[in-house]
């Protein structure tokens, strides 16, 4: 079945790059997502990746993905304290399917 | 400005109760889904719809109900038969890319 997990927690210092590690069981992934959700609020989308992709990058935030260890990593360069939040992987198999989560990665930034 | 629309953000009910939470969109998306989130267990799928009049249980569907009368509307009845309502409800709604866009969440307080 399907399955994400993620580290549950990340500290970092300000201005520093921060790595969050994620992995996955399914195979058939066709799109894998980072969302990031900042206290008491909603989810907001951060990037995609299409699975025939290796490497996205968008400003700070570059996505890299290993089909053949099915792991996906997203870094954040020069971290800002605005960037503490819960940062969450997902994975979908096609269009209009529901998303599958991960637990989500907490990072702290420190001034 | 599109988006989506909870409410109420916070509510509290006694145990035997019957709430409703309401989620309105105006993205024009055809699917929208229901997300329970307990502290260190991510998102858990509730119900979700991809057609008008449709809908199919998440993970979790037990002691919740939906309807999906409207496009636009996809409101979640937590019923009394759920055992641990306390908990963030987060509604959410997609396109064809499976990408996700969230309300902002009611948080639900048993009491």
């Amino acid at each position: 079945g399907e399955d994400v997990e993620q580290s549950l927690f990340l500290s970092v210092r300000e201005g520093d790059s921060s790595v969050i590690n994620c992995t996955y069981t399914d195979s058939s992934s066709t799109y894998l997502y980072w969302y990031k959700q900042e206290p008491g609020a909603g989810l907001q989308l951060l990037t995609y990746i299409f699975s025939n992709m290796d490497m996205k990058q968008d400003q700070r935030l570059t996505v890299l993905l290993n089909k053949k260890d099915k792991h996906l990593s997203l870094r954040i360069a020069d971290t800002q304290t605005g960037d503490s939040a819960i940062y969450f992987c997902a994975e979908s198999i096609k269009g209009y399917s529901t998303l599958t989560f991960g637990k989500g990665t907490m990072l702290l930034v420190s001034p | 400005d599109g988006g989506i629309t909870q409410s109420p953000k916070y509510l509290f009910r006694k145990e035997g109760q019957n709430v409703t939470l309401s989620c309105e969109q105006n993205l024009n998306h055809d699917a929208m889904y229901w997300y329970r989130q307990d502290p260190g267990q991510g998102l858990r799928l509730i119900y979700y719809s991809q057609i008008v009049n449709d809908f199919q249980k998440g993970d979790i569907a037990e002691g919740y109900s939906v309807s999906r009368e409207k496009k636009e509307s996809f409101p979640l009845t937590v019923t009394s038969a759920q055992k641990n309502p306390t908990a963030f409800y987060l509604c959410a709604s997609n396109k064809e890319t499976g990408e996700l866009f969230f309300g902002e969440g009611s948080r639900l307080t048993v009491l």
